[in-house]
């Protein structure tokens, strides 16, 4: 099992529409949860963090976490094409308390006008 | 600029020479973080350094790579004797001080490409 799991994609909504994208992780002692976009031959973004149960909206984003099913996700409303991308997920390394990043393989987001 | 500076932006080395790659903290940024991104691949934790200390590097080849974050400079990941498998985008990211799992920003990356 990846330590930290995505979707790859891709996944394709219409300019306006929500998009939802998941993630699941193994470790139980991750601590902090992020999302970076990243565009094709870019460096990664920091879209949103969070670090306690529920929700956290910051403009068009909100990120969902849920400890107990080990599930993070981030919504975009009014989806643009410039929101096409690949959505990293990453948390932090329960066990190390570094604050090294897992991430995921990513998921690609195609925001159809 | 006070975002995440690495240089060079594209490195070119031959098989069996040594690669180094330099990255700059944010400004009021301790901690620095090494990445990589081998193609089609995700992002691969590398190295975590403070000023003067490596935290953890777990991440690392066990041979023919180094890291080190002096009290004065920016932070250099070195490749000796390169091969063709080191070609990969490397990201280096900062965060601030204070507890562990503040976000990490990260700069542009260097492309080395093995000949």
């Amino acid at each position: 099992q990846k330590e930290v799991e995505q979707n790859s994609g891709p996944l394709s909504v219409p300019e306006g529409a929500i998009a939802s994208l998941n993630c699941t992780y193994s470790d139980r002692g991750s601590q902090s949860f992020f999302w970076y976009r990243q565009y094709s031959g870019k460096s990664p973004e920091l879209i949103m963090f969070i670090y306690s149960n529920g929700d956290k909206e910051d403009g068009r984003f909100t990120a969902q976490l849920n400890k107990a099913s080990q599930y993070v996700s981030l919504l975009i409303r009014d989806s643009q094409p410039s929101d096409s991308a690949t959505y990293l997920c990453a948390v932090t390394h329960g066990s190390s308390n570094t604050g090294k990043l897992i991430f995921g393989q990513g998921t690609t987001l195609q925001v159809k006008p | 600029n006070a975002g995440v500076m690495q240089n060079p932006r594209h490195l070119v080395r031959r098989r069996g020479q040594e690669a180094r790659l330099r990255c700059s903290p944010m400004k009021g940024h301790s901690h620095v973080y090494w990445y990589r991104q081998l193609p089609e691949e995700g992002l691969k934790f590398m190295v975590y350094l403070q000023k003067e200390n490596i935290i953890d590097e777990s991440g690392m080849p066990k041979e023919r790579f180094s890291a080190e974050f002096p009290k004065e400079g920016p932070s250099i990941l070195r490749i000796q004797q390169v091969v063709r498998g080191d070609s990969a985008a490397y990201f280096c990211a900062s965060s601030p001080e204070g507890p562990e799992g503040q976000p990490q920003h990260f700069g542009d990356g260097t492309r080395l490409s093995i000949l």
